[in-house]
C-alpha cells in the first residue's frame, strides 16, 4: 500500500480569501495524479489529470501544480467562495490501474 | 448526475439481512470499481471489473460478493454483514484503454449495519 498524503486535513477560510492545499506522494513509479472535487452528498468531481513534472493546470478560480521528483501536487483556490466548500481529494496513479487515494482536504468557505 | 447512478442512497441492514446495492453506468466505459469510504481513511479499493471480469479483489471478506452481469451494471451482494462495514460505499465506471483515463464515481450508497 502506497501513502498518499494530503494536508491539512480540514481548513475554514473567509470568503474572497485564496488558499492552497498539498498532496504528497511516492515519487518513484509515477504515472499521473488526479485531483477530484467532492461535495457533500454528491460525487466525486475530477478536476485535474496531470502528467508530466512541471505541470500546471487551470480551471476558472482553480489550479494545481505538479512536482513528480519530489513528489508533491499543490492545489490553489483563488478568491474562494461559498460554493468552493467540498473536500479535495487526489489520487496518485503508478503504472497499471492502480489508484492510491489521500483523505482529502475539507473546505469551508465562510461567506 | 455523473452518468454513474448507484441506488439505494441509504440502506440500514441488521447483521443477519441479505440485501445488495446496485451500479449502472451508460457512459460506455470498459471497467468497474467497489470502493469503500469509511471515517477518516482514504477511498480502499475493493473490487475491479474490467471487460466484465473480476480483475480484482482486495482481500476483501466473502461476505461481499459482486456481480458484474454486463459493461453497463454491476452489483454488490451484502449478507451477515458486521456494525464495522458501516459505511460510504462508491461505485465507480472507466474506460481503461483511453490515455490517462480517470474515474467518473457515482454518489455512494450509505450504508448501516445495526
Amino acid at each position: 500500500i502506497l501513502n498518499v498524503e494530503q494536508s491539512p486535513q480540514s481548513l475554514h477560510v473567509q470568503e474572497g480569501d485564496s488558499t492552497n492545499f498539498t498532496c504528497s506522494f511516492p515519487s518513484s513509479n509515477f504515472y499521473a495524479l488526479h485531483w477530484y472535487r467532492w461535495e457533500t452528498a454528491k460525487s466525486p468531481e475530477a478536476l485535474f489529470v496531470m502528467t508530466l513534472n512541471g505541470d500546471e493546470k487551470k480551471k476558472g478560480r482553480i489550479s494545481a501544480t505538479l512536482n513528480t521528483k519530489e513528489g508533491y501536487s499543490y492545489l490553489y483556490i483563488k478568491g474562494s467562495q461559498p460554493e468552493d466548500s467540498a473536500t479535495y481529494l487526489c489520487a496518485f496513479r503508478i503504472t497499471g490501474n492502480q489508484f492510491y487515494f489521500g483523505t482529502g482536504t475539507s473546505l469551508t468557505v465562510i461567506p | 448526475e455523473t452518468g454513474v447512478t448507484q441506488t439505494p442512497r441509504h440502506l440500514v441492514m441488521g447483521m443477519t439481512n441479505k440485501k445488495s446495492l446496485k451500479c449502472e453506468q451508460h457512459l460506455g466505459h470498459n471497467a468497474m470499481y467497489w470502493y469503500k469510504q469509511s471515517a477518516k481513511k482514504p477511498l480502499e479499493l475493493m473490487f475491479v471489473y474490467s471487460l466484465e471480469e473480476r480483475v480484482e479483489n482486495n482481500s476483501v471478506p466473502s461476505r461481499f460478493s459482486p456481480e458484474c452481469p454486463n459493461s453497463s451494471h454491476l452489483f454488490l451482494h451484502l449478507h451477515t454483514l458486521q456494525p464495522e462495514d458501516s459505511a460510504l460505499y462508491l461505485c465507480a465506471s472507466s474506460q481503461v484503454d483511453s490515455s490517462h483515463w480517470g474515474y467518473t464515481f457515482g454518489s455512494g450508497t450509505r450504508l448501516t449495519v445495526v
